[in-house]
């Protein structure tokens, strides 16, 4: 099972929009609906942002927001902060022998 | 709140193995499965596996099947994440999480393993 795709980083301006792409084959998604976002600080662990495509967790702002469209999930982040500065990790649950994948990371600076 | 507490860092030499213990806080430990996640330096985040705590039963990546063992304490809320036949590619920071409707919802503040002779 390889790795969702990323590109490896985008950047916006205080106050823009970016959204973040996570593509895979098929089989990566597994026809589930089941993929997440995770956000990393530099030393810090993971933090989920998004579960189930657009469902997002007590305490994530609202400025988050996901979506699916066949084998590309894509993250968006609307009025970007400089907090919002971080890696982005996609991930799916495939239903496979490995059940879940990452994908490769994405650096979102604010510039 | 729910915690979760991994044990401190480790150096190993080749060849040698690991177990890294993750302590469960502030829920129902045998209600959610808990995964084990690493991250290589500079690099992006690996699932390795899961352990169910109630009934102990385990789901490993394709890639570390026959070198990683997922175990749990049900006595003390922990679960143990052992890997063997280390070398130097295994050096990574190690992170439980617990799953919770097909999403990681919590996570350790991870544990860095360092092999090196």
């Amino acid at each position: 099972q390889s790795a969702l795709t990323q590109p490896a980083s985008v950047s916006g301006s205080p106050g823009q929009s970016i959204t973040i792409s996570c593509t895979g084959a098929s089989s990566d998604f597994g026809g589930y609906n089941y993929v997440s976002w995770y956000q990393q600080h530099p030393g810090k662990a993971p933090k989920l942002m998004i579960s189930a495509v657009s469902n997002r967790p007590s305490g994530v702002s609202n400025r988050f927001s996901g979506s699916k469209s066949g084998n590309t999930a894509s993250l968006t982040i609307s009025g970007l902060q400089a907090e919002d500065e971080a890696y982005y990790y996609c991930s799916s649950y495939t239903g496979s022998t490995s059940l879940y994948v990452f994908g490769t990371g994405t650096k979102v600076t604010v510039l | 709140q729910v915690q979760l507490v991994q044990s401190g860092a480790e150096v190993k030499k080749p060849g040698a193995s690991v177990k890294v213990s993750c302590k469960a806080s502030g829920y129902t430990f045998t209600g959610y499965n808990l995964h084990w996640v690493r991250q290589a330096p500079g690099q992006g985040l690996e699932w390795m596996g899961r352990i169910n705590p109630n009934s102990g039963a385990t789901d490993y990546a394709q890639k570390f099947q026959g070198r990683v063992t997922m175990t749990r304490d049900t006595s003390i809320s922990t679960v143990y994440m052992e890997l063997s036949s280390l070398t130097a590619d295994d050096t990574a920071v190690y992170y439980c999480a617990r799953g919770h409707d097909f999403r990681l919802d919590y996570w350790g503040q991870g544990t860095l393993v360092t092999v090196s002779s």
